[in-house]
């Protein structure tokens, strides 16, 4: 079972920055967090990872919180694009299982 | 950039029969998956293969399915003997594993439907 709480769904207006808040109470000290999302049916797409720093990438940006128990996926100017299912998804950094495991996620729309 | 691509986009065969799903990840990947979703359901993990070996399954992963790197591009999932309940989308996924942090990409998915 995936070891992450999401929200069910948010909204978003378009043009505005959409948080994805994902909770991993359980988060041991060697699990990276990474962030997924499946738009309409399509593959998922890898969109950021981090261990305890915040981290940017062109797609998003990435907050953990200090005690590494929750994190924040910020698309800073949301488009209609962005409208999909976000995953977050903790998984170690060595040894353990290679899978994902997928959770439920969180339903974004992003309406104009 | 480059991209894992699948197919065929939409395979429908009958219930018994056997499929052949391929994948071709991107060129210097060395580690390759296969996970499925059911329609509705989250995206499950099936497998994982490198070199040249199964290094991880999952229990859906029975005797009914097998993978095979023929060559050295593609990377194929096969269903010997179908069921209803395999019907399902099926990604494909490689990841470049380098050093210790790797992420994992995806391809568009095979939509397998059983009759």
């Amino acid at each position: 079972d995936a070891k992450t709480t999401q929200p069910t769904s948010m909204d978003c207006a378009e043009g505005r920055a959409a948080n994805l808040p994902c909770n991993h109470s359980t988060i041991s000290g060697n699990e990276y967090v990474y962030w997924y999302r499946q738009i309409h049916s399509q593959g998922p797409q890898y969109i950021i990872h981090g261990l305890k720093n915040n981290e940017t990438n062109e797609m998003a940006s990435l907050i953990i919180t200090e005690d590494r128990k929750s994190s924040t996926l910020i698309l800073p100017h949301a488009t209609l694009r962005d409208t999909a299912v976000y995953y977050c998804i903790v998984r170690p950094l060595w040894g353990g299982s290679e899978k994902l495991v997928f959770g439920k996620g969180t339903k974004l729309t992003v309406n104009p | 950039e480059p991209e894992v691509t699948q197919t065929p986009s939409h395979q429908v065969t009958q219930m018994g029969q056997e499929v052949i799903l391929r994948c071709v990840p991107i060129s210097n990947h060395l580690y390759f998956y296969w996970y499925r979703q059911i329609l509705g359901q989250k995206v499950e993990f099936l497998v994982s293969f490198y070199n040249n070996e199964i290094s991880e399954k999952s229990e859906i992963f029975d005797d009914q399915f097998s993978v095979e790197r023929p060559d050295g591009s593609n990377f194929t999932l096969k269903i010997r003997s179908t069921k209803l309940e395999d019907s399902a989308m099926y990604f494909c996924a490689s990841s470049p594993r380098t050093g210790l942090v790797y992420e994992q990409y995806f391809g568009p998915g095979t939509r397998l439907t059983v009759t």
